[in-house]
């Protein structure tokens, strides 16, 4: 597609539901990240992906989080046993090289309740 | 580690006013530097960047210019319009491809 694409858009969720996301970025983008925004907040990093391989998953906040990206295009970020301070809006964002400009999708809306 | 601090809003103007909003950052190395702007409803895109120091980058009548001196990458433009209602985040990225960013400043620009 001519841009980043996630879904949903939107979710809500009750309190310890598993929830995954979905992230499609522009085709040929090397590195895909994804970010968590919290409202009024910046985008805190969650992990990173070149390619197919996982390079860094530092800012994932708990073991609840889980990130793939199987054969290096789509990516999907796991929620499991959600909770209420998960709520946040989850971007994703994809890059033709290492240090390139990241584009970015408009992002999931997650709703914990 | 590398950070970025900027200048907390709202910020509300009136058209035509001037505009800027400051950014300064932390970093080990020279990173590249960046301004994101999200539009209401929108995802974040970018604005402009600088890649070294004394850089100028300019987008839309924006400018921002790497000062490695100061550490700072502030955001101008000279005469803003309601349109550039928005909220703009600075951002850097490491050598190794990471990016950090700030917590945003919302900008307000009245008729």
């Amino acid at each position: 597609g001519a841009g980043v694409s996630q879904s949903p858009r939107y979710k809500v969720a009750k309190r310890g539901q598993d929830v995954a996301l979905r992230c499609d970025p522009i085709s040929g983008h090397v590195s895909l990240f994804w970010y968590q925004q919290a409202l009024g907040q910046g985008p805190e990093f969650l992990t990173y992906f070149q390619n197919e391989a996982q390079l860094d998953k530092s800012g994932l906040p708990s073991d609840r989080f889980f990130a793939e990206r199987p054969e290096g295009s789509v990516s999907t970020l796991k929620i499991q046993r959600t909770q209420q301070e998960d709520s946040a809006v989850y971007l994703c964002a994809s890059s033709l090289q290492i240090t390139g400009e990241l584009f970015f999708g408009e992002g999931s809306r997650l709703t914990v309740l | 580690g590398d950070s970025v601090t900027q200048m907390e809003g709202p910020v509300t103007l009136s058209e035509e006013a001037f505009l800027t909003i400051n950014c300064t950052y932390t970093a080990t190395g020279y990173p590249s530097l960046f301004w994101y702007v999200q539009y209401p409803g929108e995802g974040l895109q970018l604005l402009l960047k600088a890649t070294k120091a004394d850089d100028k980058g300019s987008n839309k009548g924006f400018e921002a210019t790497y000062r490695k001196e100061t550490t700072s990458f502030h955001l101008e433009k000279g005469s803003v319009q309601v349109s550039d209602s928005a909220v703009y985040f600075c951002a850097l990225s490491d050598r190794a491809g990471q990016f950090y960013f700030g917590t945003g400043t919302s900008l307000t620009v009245i008729p």
